[in-house]
């Protein structure tokens, strides 16, 4: 079956450092991958994508690439804010069930911490 | 956020009482989804439905229920089976092959 598997946190990090979150994955097929962003209280907010093997998500400093021969997908960012602080979580969509219907499966979620 | 909207934010129930939370969406999504969040941890998957009519247990459907009668609307009760039903309900749809997320509930019971 398909599993996601991520740091395990907390990562805290002084404001203007650099971030890596790190997330592998174990699936069949070829999935698209993602990452999540949870702020206190509230639901999951799409962060960044990608589709296909070598793909690039970026959105908000954040990027992430998709390494089919690490099977990996590591969320990076190279200055973060105090507005940064929250979860993130890594999560895959097995692309074999387009048409069963894409679900989600998830990482555990990284709670990143930032300093001012 | 893909046109999810969940109500209301913060419910409490009595022990032995069903509710129900509300999630709509507005953008003609096909698929729809629940999770339940515990704090501190990740999603697991409660139901999903594809089509009207049509849903499927995720994996730990057991104390809850789902309907889809309207394509824009995916309720979800909470019965008095549910033994532990206090989290962080989210509910999510499918646009192409990304998920988008509602803003969730907080169920707690008293």
């Amino acid at each position: 079956g398909n599993s996601v598997t991520q740091m395990e946190g907390p990562v805290t990090l002084s404001e203007e450092a650099f971030l890596t979150i790190n997330c592998t994955y174990t699936a069949t097929g070829y999935p698209s991958l993602f990452w999540y962003v949870q702020y206190p209280g509230e639901g999951l907010q799409l962060l960044l994508k990608a589709t296909k093997a070598d793909d690039k998500g970026s959105n908000k400093g954040f990027e992430a690439t998709y390494r089919k021969e690490t099977t990996s997908f590591h969320l990076e960012k190279g200055s973060v804010q105090v507005s940064d602080s929250a979860v993130y979580f890594c999560a895959l969509s097995d692309r074999g069930l387009n048409n069963a219907g894409n679900m989600l499966t998830f990482g555990g979620g990284t709670r990143l911490m930032v300093k001012p | 956020d893909g046109g999810i909207t969940q109500s209301p934010k913060y419910l409490f129930r009595k022990e032995g009482q069903n509710v129900t939370l509300s999630c709509e969406q507005n953008l003609n999504h096909d698929a729809m989804y629940w999770y339940r969040q515990d704090p501190g941890q990740g999603l697991r998957l409660i139901y999903y439905s594809q089509i009207v009519n049509d849903f499927q247990k995720g994996d730990i459907a057991e104390g809850y229920s789902v309907s889809r009668e309207k394509k824009e609307s995916f309720p979800l009760t909470v019965t008095s089976a549910q033994k532990n039903p206090t989290a962080f309900y989210l509910c999510a749809a499918r646009s192409g092959n990304t998920i988008y997320f509602g803003e969730g509930s907080w169920l707690t019971v008293v």
